[in-house]
């Protein structure tokens, strides 16, 4: 099955500090990346989806000054916390998809980010 | 706004036992419905990706059935293993590409 990677797979930064996640589909090239967020006892809930050579479109509530997207190739999104506060400590995970089979998504390991 | 809901939260069964679980997703406009399975520290993986209604998928002891008229579907899992002890989630396809997940059942299969 298609395989995607996300580093780091742990993060601990401070306050106030910026912090880059990469996710990198492997073995075939994605149409379309998405970054979601899961708070404890919470879904995964969307932030943004990101088509490559063009803006994210992030979802209400998202700050797109403060979550930085950049989807330059078919096969690598970066995921940037800006000035990273304590209440962005969370569980970051990216997914991306060919476009086929309704957009069956593949998954990366998941970022755990711990902002003290 | 769009609700994904799933029940129950956390299922604790025996080894052997067969079960199920539900996902409940808005009826309207509906595009597809997607299962996955994620084991702790692991990728979410893939099980079914569901679209019309009546559908019935199968890959091995697990199946998945959908009903898109009245919003739900069910996924089975018959003679639980250990292995099997993950947590199942579902997720409603929004505007063709984004996904809206449920908080997921988390299941635990005791030997």
């Amino acid at each position: 099955g298609a395989v995607v990677s996300q580093h780091p797979s742990r993060v601990i930064c401070k306050s106030g500090t910026s912090v880059k996640i990469e996710c990198r589909s492997l073995d075939f090239q994605a149409t379309t990346m998405f970054w979601y967020r899961q708070f404890p006892k919470q879904s995964l809930m969307l932030m943004a989806t990101s088509n490559e050579g063009s803006k994210a479109t992030y979802e209400q509530g998202v700050e797109k000054d403060k979550f930085l997207i950049n989807h330059a190739s078919l096969t690598l999104s970066t995921l940037t916390v800006t000035s990273a506060h304590p209440e962005d400590s969370s569980f970051y995970i990216c997914s991306a998809t060919a476009g086929r089979n309704f957009y069956e998504q593949y998954f990366g390991p998941g970022t755990r980010l711990t902002v003290t | 706004i769009l609700n994904v809901e799933q029940s129950p939260q956390s299922l604790h069964v025996q080894e052997g036992d067969s079960t199920n679980f539900t996902c409940s997703f808005p009826s309207s406009n509906f595009y597809a419905l997607h299962w996955y399975r994620w084991e702790t520290a692991k990728s979410p993986e893939a099980l079914f990706v569901m679209t019309l209604n009546g559908d019935e998928k199968k890959k091995g002891r697990i199946s998945a059935t959908l009903n898109t008229k009245e919003g739900y579907s069910y996924l089975y899992i018959k003679g639980s293993q250990p292995e099997d002890s993950a947590t199942y989630l579902c997720a409603f396809i929004k505007g063709g590409t984004a996904l809206i997940f449920g908080k997921g059942t988390t299941l635990s299969v005791s030997s």
